[in-house]
């Protein structure tokens, strides 16, 4: 089993759909990070938190460090938000990433 | 924040040349780290970057294959030798000013292998 799952794997939405992408992770962690990748392969880091909820723009995040779960999520998603998206957990100093889940926003 | 400059974007070399990659950094940082993903899968950690000493490499990866290099706090380099179609890969370069800070990610380097 991994240490970080994400759901879904893929996921395909309508312009303007409210998204949610989830992640679990197994172990104990200093921080979470979710990214976000372009065709390229470039990587932009969105969020890194610890606890609660961040908020930039369309983007929410969300941990809840009990549980060990987070959730990112899209409002009013758009075309230009079509990437991969990435969840890392930060433990012993180190990053440990999940699969990512390929969103696909449609017109 | 930190900007990355990571060169080449992407290569399509030949087996059994080796490819350096290049990660610039617009201030010092002082941690830096080598990703590789391998299609379908997630990053994976092959190294941290140390400056002035010798780099450390997670399980699974030595330096004879991958030798790195960072002579001052901006700037860092991996090479890729000997390279098999196996080493087809997405080879990021990552940057974090300290531990448990905000890690950032170069554009990555497309590494085709035939």
């Amino acid at each position: 089993k991994n240490e970080v799952e994400q759901s879904p794997q893929n996921l395909t939405a309508q312009e303007g759909e409210f998204i949610t992408i989830n992640c679990s992770y197994s172990v104990g962690i200093s921080a979470l990070h979710w990214l976000q990748q372009h065709p390229g392969g470039g990587i932009v880091s969105l969020f890194m938190l610890s606890s609660g909820k961040k908020k930039h723009g369309r983007l929410i995040a969300t941990i809840n460090i009990q549980e060990k779960h987070s959730s990112l999520h899209i409002t009013a998603s758009h075309p230009r938000d079509s990437a991969v998206y990435i969840c890392a957990v930060c433990s012993n100093y180190k990053l440990t990433f999940g699969k990512g889940t390929l969103l696909t926003v449609n017109p | 924040s930190a900007v990355i400059s990571q060169k080449p974007s992407r290569d399509i070399c030949q087996r059994g040349t080796s490819l350096t990659i290049q990660c610039q950094v617009d201030s010092q940082v002082t941690m830096m780290f080598w990703y590789r993903q391998q299609p379908g899968q997630s990053l994976t950690l092959i190294a941290t970057a140390n400056q002035g000493s010798e780099a450390t490499y997670e399980s699974g990866f030595v330096i004879d294959k991958f030798p790195i290099s960072r002579p001052n706090l901006t700037f860092s380099t991996l090479t890729v030798s000997n390279m098999s179609p196996e080493d087809s890969s997405i080879y990021l370069c990552s940057v974090a000013r300290g531990l448990n800070t905000e890690a950032f990610f170069g554009q990555g380097t497309r590494l085709t292998v035939v």
